[in-house]
């Protein structure tokens, strides 16, 4: 089946500039995730969804961070006035429902290919 | 609280020569850990995971890793390289949280 699908892949914008970046979970997955891959801070988390509600903001780097997930599947994460440090990888990745055992953290995530962000 | 430490950025080995990659993690709860690995340019791939059902994980293209909770760790080892292998590897932890927190990395070369 189809994995997790990320777009636009590659996104060159001007410093300032509103960007969209989205997320297509596999279908059926309920939990939602988003990374970022810089070369100075490696992987970090951002967030996270629980169908349409976002149980963890804690990664969010500042309030021009936000996202939403609509309908328990699509997902965008926007960035507003960007700056030259947003520059990154932004990773997504699903994961099924379940738990096993009752312990959440046992859930593999799923992660789609990224789109590339530059901030110029 | 959570974190992973990659003890290597970059390690070279020979093909067909056994693959170490160490990971040392800290967690308040009972862990799980997972190996991801990635292609230049591709997405990031599971390899294998550990959720407390055995010790020694195996996982797919020959890789295993064995959690060893009195030393906390959990390396990666494959007996024999290829040059396929080449990429970067994360160690992976996640405990009492649903996100998962990545290790800096460790960059295999597999000279031939």
């Amino acid at each position: 089946g189809a994995g997790v699908s990320q777009s636009p892949s590659n996104k060159v914008t001007e410093k300032g500039k509103d960007v969209e970046l989205r997320c297509d979970p596999i279908s059926g997955h309920t939990a939602l995730y988003w990374y970022r891959q810089s070369l100075g801070q490696g992987l970090e988390f951002l967030i996270y969804f629980q169908g349409n509600s976002a149980p963890d903001k804690s990664g969010l780097p500042s309030d021009r961070f936000s996202a939403e997930r609509t309908g328990g599947s699509v997902s965008t994460l926007t960035i507003q006035r960007t700056q030259q440090e947003d520059s990154a990888v932004y990773l997504c990745a699903s994961s099924p429902p379940g738990l096993a055992g009752g312990r959440l953290s046992t859930d593999t995530q799923y992660f789609g290919p990224g789109t590339r962000l530059t901030v110029l | 609280a959570q974190s992973v430490t990659q003890l290597d950025s970059h390690v070279s080995v020979s093909e067909g020569t056994p693959v170490l990659l160490r990971c040392n993690y800290s967690s308040s709860y009972s862990p799980s850990l997972f190996w991801y690995v990635q292609h230049p340019n591709k997405g990031l791939q599971l390899l294998l995971k550990y959720t407390s059902a055995a010790t020694l994980v195996k996982g797919i293209n020959g890789f295993e890793a064995e959690f060893k909770k009195s030393e906390t760790s959990f390396h990666l080892t494959k007996p024999s390289a290829h040059m396929s292998d080449a990429a970067e590897y994360f160690c992976v932890v996640s405990a009492g949280r649903r996100a998962l927190t990545f290790g800096s990395g460790t960059r295999l070369q597999v000279q031939p």
